[in-house]
């Protein structure tokens, strides 16, 4: 069975501060993953997506890692900022393509204080 | 200039009670879903519609009915809603229907089912 595993749950960082945020999958066959951002009490925004050519992929503060060997990825928040407050989202597509072939993480719950 | 849209963004009703939730987007795009994410902010996805071209996932009850009108409106009607439906709601819109394409979220609809 396909699954995204997201960690850690919830993490507390202060401004300006780095953080990096994990995601495991057994997601197979493997076609692409994505990164996305929910801020609360709005619906999601895809920040990267990386096919399993592609390990690296960067979007201003956000750099996403791919390793598709070990099936890890990674979203590294460089010099935080309040507004990065928000639950960031893994999602792999399997090769079949459609909306079926998408495996959801949980999601990591990311506040930033002041 | 509001690319994916629901309304209404609030839903508050009785059990038992039948209610719709539309969408409409804007971006052109050929495929629309339905995703649920409940209280532990876990995301599923419902349905998916490309095309007129209705997808339906089987997890879902027949108590949820999609229904497309057109390429840029995808409503989804609850018969007789149960407390577990409480949930919000959010629907997408992708170019196509490959797992590739990135999807655009609406504002999402939380609907409260007492």
């Amino acid at each position: 069975k396909n699954q995204v595993e997201q960690s850690p749950q919830s993490l507390i960082i202060l401004e300006g501060k780095n953080c990096t945020l994990q995601c495991n999958y057994t997601v197979s066959p493997f076609s692409n993953l994505r990164w996305y951002k929910q801020d609360t009490g709005r619906g999601p925004v895809s920040l990267t997506i990386m096919t399993f050519s592609e390990n690296t992929k960067s979007n201003g503060r956000y750099t996403a890692t791919l390793d598709a060997d070990t099936k890890q990825s990674s979203l590294h928040i460089t010099a935080s900022q309040l507004s990065d407050s928000a639950s960031y989202i893994c999602v792999v597509s399997d090769s079949g393509g459609g909306a079926d072939g998408l495996t959801f993480g949980k999601g990591t719950h990311l506040i930033i204080q002041p | 200039d509001t690319a994916v849209s629901q309304t209404p963004k609030y839903l508050v009703t009785q059990m038992g009670n039948d209610k719709s939730i539309k969408c409409e987007q804007n971006l052109g795009h050929d495929t629309m879903y339905w995703y649920k994410q409940d209280s532990k902010k876990f995301l599923k996805i419902m349905f998916s519609y490309n095309n007129k071209e209705l997808i339906i996932n089987e997890t879902v009850p027949n108590r949820f009915s999609p229904k497309s009108p057109d390429k840029a409106h995808l409503n989804l009607h609850i018969n007789s809603l149960e407390l577990g439906d409480s949930a919000v709601y959010f629907c997408a819109s992708s170019q196509d229907l490959g797992g590739g394409d990135t999807q655009y979220f609406g504002p999402g609809t939380r609907l409260t089912v007492l």
